[in-house]
Order: structure tokens, then C-alpha cells, then sequence
């Protein structure tokens, strides 16, 4: 069975970090582009952040550009963001998922994560 | 970025009816169209992808059509359990884009 398990969530001051994780297990994750989606409360889904199955290339929204990190660990299974210089509108309920395609960046996402809620507030 | 524009935004409908969401990209996308489920606090769910493939495990009352700039889910009998928000996304190009939405309340 494919599971997406994200942590990390909480509460941070604006200007703040935090650094969210996807645990997954099921599938051949080094085989797999992945995905960070996101959803402010009470929104629609955006498009935040993709990786390449070996880590060497990444792509970000430009809202999140130069603050955020996705990154992979494949030997732990294990994708992750990075979040600086948080800002209130960063504030959503944020979500890993996989790619439908073996080994294709189709951006259509077969699986995904619970969500863990990020709130940036003082 | 492509803008997705979902029509109607909110629809009331009852069990067994049959329900039509309409999705319009700003640029063609060819084919390159998936349809999500979204259930109150839940994840979305993958429905339809490359406009009119029904995903594994999706019940056939689901459909999809369409290609270039136009797109339409359909729900040929809807279920109790079909009631949730709706969200297209394309993928033709990044950024990828999703509909701001269709929810699906019960009549």
C-alpha cells in the first residue's frame, strides 16, 4: 500500500523556519519525481515545488523562490522543504505527493500525503 | 501561468443525478488535464488524468472529455460519497495550475 506521511507543521513567527517531511512507503521512490502542494484555509491548491527522482534538479514557485528547498533523501525514503523567511500568506495546510509516471515529471499526482498545517503568525 | 477557470463554482444536485463541471485553460493545453476529489479534510484524490483516463480504482460513473482549451467532468449518477469539491489541473506547462474549484452540495 502507497503511503505519504508529512510532518514538521506548527506554528512559526513570520520571518521563521520550519522544515517539513514526507516519510513514503509502497512504491520505488527513487524512481519518482515528487511534489509539494499547498492550500491556504478555506482555498484552492497551489503548485508549490517539484524534485527529479535523484535530487539534482528542483523547481519553485515563484512565490517561494529563494525561500524554500525541497530536497530528497532516497536511501531514508524521505522528501522534504525546506521553509525560510516565512511569511503570513505562506500559511496553508501543505502536501507531498507523487507523480503518476515512473520516472516522468507528468505533474499528475496519483498519491498524496495527509497535509501538515503550517501557520505563520506572531 | 495558465489560468484554469471552473464553472460553476458550487452546484446543488441530488443522488442519481447526473452532474457536468465545466474547466477552461487560458492557453490550450492539449490533453494535458487531470481532475481531483477533494472531501472536507481530506487530500485530493485523483479522478481522470490526460483529460478522459480514468484513474485506477475510480468508479466509471466518472468521466472526462475535452482537449485544447476546453474540459468537462461528468458524474453519471451521483453518489452520496461524491459529494466534495472538484479541482482540474493542468499540466502542460509549469507552473501547474488547478481550477479554483467546484463544490458539490447535496439538493
Amino acid at each position: 500500500e502507497v503511503q505519504l506521511v508529512e510532518s514538521g507543521g506548527g506554528l512559526v513567527q513570520p520571518g521563521g523556519s520550519l522544515r517539513l517531511s514526507c516519510a513514503v512507503s509502497g512504491f520505488t521512490f527513487r524512481n519518482y519525481w515528487m511534489y509539494w502542494v499547498r492550500q491556504a484555509p478555506g482555498e484552492g491548491l497551489v503548485w508549490v515545488s517539484r524534485i527529479n527522482p535523484d535530487g539534482s534538479y528542483t523547481n519553485y514557485a515563484d512565490s517561494v523562490k529563494g525561500r524554500f528547498t525541497i530536497s530528497r533523501d532516497n536511501a531514508k525514503n524521505t522528501l522534504y522543504l525546506q521553509m525560510n523567511s516565512l511569511r503570513a500568506e505562506d500559511t496553508a495546510v501543505y502536501y507531498c505527493a507523487k507523480d503518476l509516471a515512473l520516472s516522468d515529471n507528468g505533474a499528475e499526482f496519483d498519491y498524496w500525503g495527509q497535509g501538515t498545517l503550517v501557520t505563520v503568525s506572531s | 501561468d495558465i489560468q484554469m477557470t471552473q464553472s460553476p463554482s458550487s452546484l446543488s444536485a441530488s443522488v442519481g443525478d447526473r452532474v457536468t463541471i465545466t474547466c477552461r485553460a487560458s492557453q490550450s493545453i492539449r490533453s494535458d488535464l487531470s481532475w481531483y476529489q477533494q472531501r472536507p479534510g481530506t487530500a485530493p484524490k485523483l479522478l481522470i488524468f490526460s483529460a478522459s483516463s480514468l484513474q485506477s480504482g475510480v468508479p466509471s460513473r466518472f468521466s472526462g472529455s475535452g482537449s485544447g482549451t476546453d474540459f468537462t467532468l461528468t458524474i453519471s449518477s451521483l453518489q452520496p460519497e461524491d459529494f466534495a469539491t472538484y479541482y482540474c489541473q493542468q499540466s502542460y506547462t509549469n507552473p501547474e495550475t488547478f481550477g479554483q474549484g467546484t463544490r458539490v452540495e447535496i439538493k
